[in-house]
Order: C-alpha cells, then sequence, then structure tokens
C-alpha cells in the first residue's frame, strides 16, 4: 500500500529565516506530487505541483519554491520567511491523471 | 475552473442519513467531482469520487444528476466521529499533466448524540 510522509509535523520559525518542509512518497513510482496551503478556518489553495523529477509548477506567486529531487520526495522551501507563510502545508499524491489525490498529514507552520 | 458552492455547516443526530448537496454550474466535461473530509489539524481524506449517475463506497454514496451541475454526498447513519469538515471539489487537468483541486470553505458537519 502507498503512504505519504511530511515532517516535521509543527514548526515555529522567526520572521526572516529559511524553511524546508519535506515529503516522501512509499509504494508508488512516478507520482503526481502536489504542496497546498491552508490558512486557517479556509479551504486548501494549491501552491506547486510536479509531474517529474525536476518538473515543478508554481501556482501562486509567493515567497516559496519547491523542488523534486528523487522520483517520489517533494521539498516546499523559502529563503526568508514572511509572517504571511504561516499555515498548515499539505502534501499530496496521485497516480498519473487518475484524479484522486491523497494527503500526508501536514506540517502546522508558525512564523513569528 | 469549475467553482463549488455547498452549505457552511449542517447539524445532524446520531444514526441519521445526511446528505450534503454541492452546486458546480460550470463543470467541464472531463471533470470528475471528489468528495473529501478533514478533521482539524489532519490532511484531507479521500470519500468518493464519481463522473455521472450513483457512486457507492463502504462509507458512502454520491449522486449525480444528469445533468452534472450539482453532486449529493450522502452518509448513512452518521456517528459522532464523522464530525468534520467536507469538501466537494471538482478536478481540472492542468498543462503538461496532473490535476488541479479547487477547495473551497468545506461544510462543517456537526453530529450530536
Amino acid at each position: 500500500s502507498q503512504t505519504i510522509h511530511q515532517w516535521p509535523a509543527t514548526l515555529v520559525q522567526p520572521v526572516g529565516s529559511p524553511l524546508s518542509l519535506e515529503c516522501t512518497v512509499e509504494g508508488t513510482s512516478n507520482p503526481n506530487l502536489y504542496w497546498y496551503r491552508q490558512a486557517a478556518g479556509r479551504g486548501l489553495q494549491l501552491l506547486f505541483y510536479s509531474v517529474g523529477i525536476g518538473q515543478i509548477s508554481s501556482e501562486v506567486p509567493q515567497n516559496l519554491s519547491a523542488s523534486r529531487p528523487q522520483d517520489r520526495q517533494f521539498i516546499l522551501s523559502s529563503k526568508k520567511l514572511l509572517l504571511s507563510d504561516s499555515g498548515f502545508y499539505l502534501c499530496a499524491w496521485e497516480r498519473d491523471r487518475q484524479e484522486t489525490q491523497y494527503f500526508g498529514p501536514g506540517t502546522r507552520l508558525l512564523v513569528l | 475552473l469549475a467553482k463549488t458552492t455547498q452549505p457552511i455547516s449542517m447539524d445532524s443526530y446520531e444514526g441519521q442519513e445526511v446528505n450534503i448537496t454541492c452546486s458546480h454550474n460550470n463543470i467541464a466535461t472531463n471533470d470528475y467531482i471528489t468528495w473529501y473530509q478533514q478533521f482539524p489539524s489532519q490532511g484531507p481524506r479521500f470519500i468518493i469520487q464519481g463522473y455521472k449517475t450513483k457512486v457507492t463506497n463502504e462509507v458512502a454514496s454520491l449522486f449525480i444528476p444528469a445533468d452534472r451541475k450539482s453532486s449529493t454526498l450522502s452518509l448513512p447513519r452518521v456517528s459522532l466521529s464523522d464530525t468534520a469538515v467536507y469538501y466537494c471539489l471538482v478536478g481540472h487537468l492542468l498543462t503538461g499533466g496532473g490535476n488541479k483541486l479547487t477547495f473551497g470553505t468545506g461544510t462543517q458537519l456537526k453530529v450530536e448524540l
């Protein structure tokens, strides 16, 4: 069976510090991978998606970037965090074009 | 992109059937309809997906009329543990692959004794 991992689960960072969130998927190959952000009481906003190694597409211009160094690894980064980067970050995977996305447990980020 | 509209909140009691209706008037021909459940501080959990007519699995049923402009998630005999936010989504295929799911604010279902 497939599993998706995210870490850390919770993170508190000062404004201006760097960020690196990691997502890995097990039990599948060549998945589509997604990063979403959820603000308190809101729906999820798609940030980045990737259909293959090194292929990153951005949906919303922002202070964040994403990378996919390996087939089942997706990383969300920032060089300098802003207060507005606080939120719940979710990674999701999907079999190619199957249209069902499966979400990880999420990372709660608080920027102070 | 197809926008979805669903009630902000619903209340129910244990053992009742709950039906949550979602409208998606500008759904495209190739779009699927997907429902997710989310508990606080957890990632959304896939419930059910369909294209037309009726789909049923071990946890829910999804009813989609012929015009596909709406869909209804049916949860039989809800329990307290079904208290969660339920999202109705319409997927949109992205250029070069992938599928964009546009999340609204969802429906907060509260189940009481």
